[in-house]
């Protein structure tokens, strides 16, 4: 199984809602990312989580809060958003942070914020 | 952290061989070289992954010179299904605040044509 998987698929928002998106992955990886991606842009890299401790936060406003309860699980926890952050969220793991560079994304949450 | 150029799009054919040029002058010694391609409202995929030299896979081969500052993926016989989006990635699997950090850059835009 080599598979990543995000839900929900698609996501509308209202600015005063909290939400949170999950990604699942059973294949023992000990790494997992966030990222976000807007139209014709390339993926931008919020988070990283090693050992389900976080090991990288590139930055990212604390509206967005990460989560990782276990070494299967990553959430993204959502709240109080500005329509900028509509984006498609991707969510990816790999073996080990640093190990190779590579790594298996899920198909990603299509969030919309009104 | 090694920042990548690639061209912005390029053209092919049906069964042509397709070669995407990256340049990465800032590259560090524990730098390996990474290719990740995108569909359309997919996360990117895993392509090929090198240090130096040549690497072949399944997919694709790696062309990495001595200097490394640059690599060429080259896609044998492209179909139409090989239209995506294309990244180059440089990636620091040494240590430090960027050990394992996937940072995709613009990326390459290739279309098939039949």
């Amino acid at each position: 199984d080599t598979e990543v998987t995000q839900t929900p698929k698609h996501l509308v928002m209202g600015m005063t809602n909290k939400k949170s998106l999950k990604c699942e992955q059973h294949m023992g990886h000990r790494a997992m990312y966030w990222y976000k991606q807007k139209a014709k842009k390339p993926p931008e890299l919020m988070f990283v989580y090693s050992y389900e401790k976080l090991s990288i936060n590139e930055s990212v406003p604390s509206r967005f809060s990460p989560e990782c309860p276990n070494s299967s699980l990553l959430n993204l926890h959502l709240h109080a958003l500005q329509p900028e952050d509509s984006a498609l969220y991707l969510c990816a793991s790999s073996q080990e942070q640093g190990r190779n560079t590579e790594a298996f994304f899920g198909q990603g949450t299509r969030l919309t914020v009104v | 952290l090694a920042k990548t150029t690639q061209p912005i799009s390029m053209d092919s054919y049906e069964g042509q061989e397709v070669n995407i040029t990256c340049s990465h002058n800032n590259i560090a010694t524990n730098d390996y070289i990474t290719w990740y391609q995108q569909f359309p409202s997919q996360g990117p995929r895993f392509i090929i992954q090198g240090y130096k030299t040549k690497v072949t896979n399944e997919v694709a081969s790696l062309f990495i010179p001595a200097d490394r500052k640059s690599s060429t993926l080259s896609l044998p016989r492209v179909s139409l299904s090989d239209t995506a989006v294309y990244y180059c990635l440089v990636v620091n699997l040494a240590g430090g605040t960027s050990y394992g950090k996937l940072t995709f850059g613009q990326g390459t835009i290739l279309t098939v044509h039949p």
